[in-house]
């Protein structure tokens, strides 16, 4: 059984604050790894779609870094906004097309 | 960004009653649809993925008599609860994808279905 795991569950930070979070995904066989972001009642949207290892993406205050040797990666988010208060999830590419998600961190950025 | 739509975006049926979700990618044509299921405190977890002109292939546990797929065009999957019990009350969401960029997926709003 394929596990996607992510930590922590729910991050409550200040406005300004920089953070992060982790996704931890089986090491084996690994194809790609995909970030998304979904705000409540909203589409999940797109942030990064990750593949080799060492990768490092950036689009704006957020980045995403992967390590596919030892299963994880991290995504940053530096000087939290409100706006930003969603919940991040990750998700391991299975057999090229299906996706196996994590339960996601849900983050909340207080003004 | 490619854009996909899912109606209804709320559902309340009864017991015993059938219930069709549509999801419709907009602005470009998908290779490949997938239907997942998220229970509260739960992922999104796959049910099926569905290539257009042919069967779903649904994932263990899925009933494919009871979740009905049908992926007739490049751009519209239907998602049918059969006889819809209380323990199928959930959070239905479809995704579909061109095929490019590893299968970066786009998302629909999400069905919330409430079976009393």
């Amino acid at each position: 059984i394929l596990n996607v795991e992510q930590s922590p569950q729910s991050l409550h930070v200040q406005e300004g604050d920089s953070t992060n979070f982790t996704c931890s995904f089986p090491s084996s066989n690994f194809y790609a790894l995909h970030w998304y972001r979904w705000e409540t009642a909203k589409s999940p949207e797109a942030l990064f779609v990750m593949t080799l290892n060492g990768d490092e993406k950036k689009k704006g205050r957020i980045s995403a870094t992967l390590n596919t040797k030892e299963g994880y990666s991290y995504l940053y988010i530096k000087g939290s906004q409100p706006e930003d208060s969603a919940t991040y999830l990750c998700a391991f590419i299975k057999g090229g097309t299906a996706l196996i998600f994590g339960k996601g961190t849900t983050l909340s950025v207080s003004s | 960004g490619a854009v996909v739509s899912q109606h209804p975006s709320r559902v309340i049926c009864k017991s015993g009653t059938s219930v069709k979700i549509e999801c419709r990618s907009l602005d470009f044509q998908a290779t490949t649809m997938f239907w997942y299921r998220q229970f509260p405190k739960q992922s999104l977890m796959l049910m099926a993925t569905s290539n257009e002109g042919s069967k779903a292939t649904y994932e263990q546990g899925v009933e494919k008599d009871k979740f009905l797929i049908n992926h007739a065009s490049l751009t519209l999957s239907t998602l049918t609860v059969t006889s819809a019990h209380p323990e199928d009350s959930s959070f239905y969401i479809c995704s579909a994808t061109a095929g490019r960029n590893f299968y970066e997926q786009y998302f629909g709003p999400g069905t919330r279905l409430t079976v009393t």
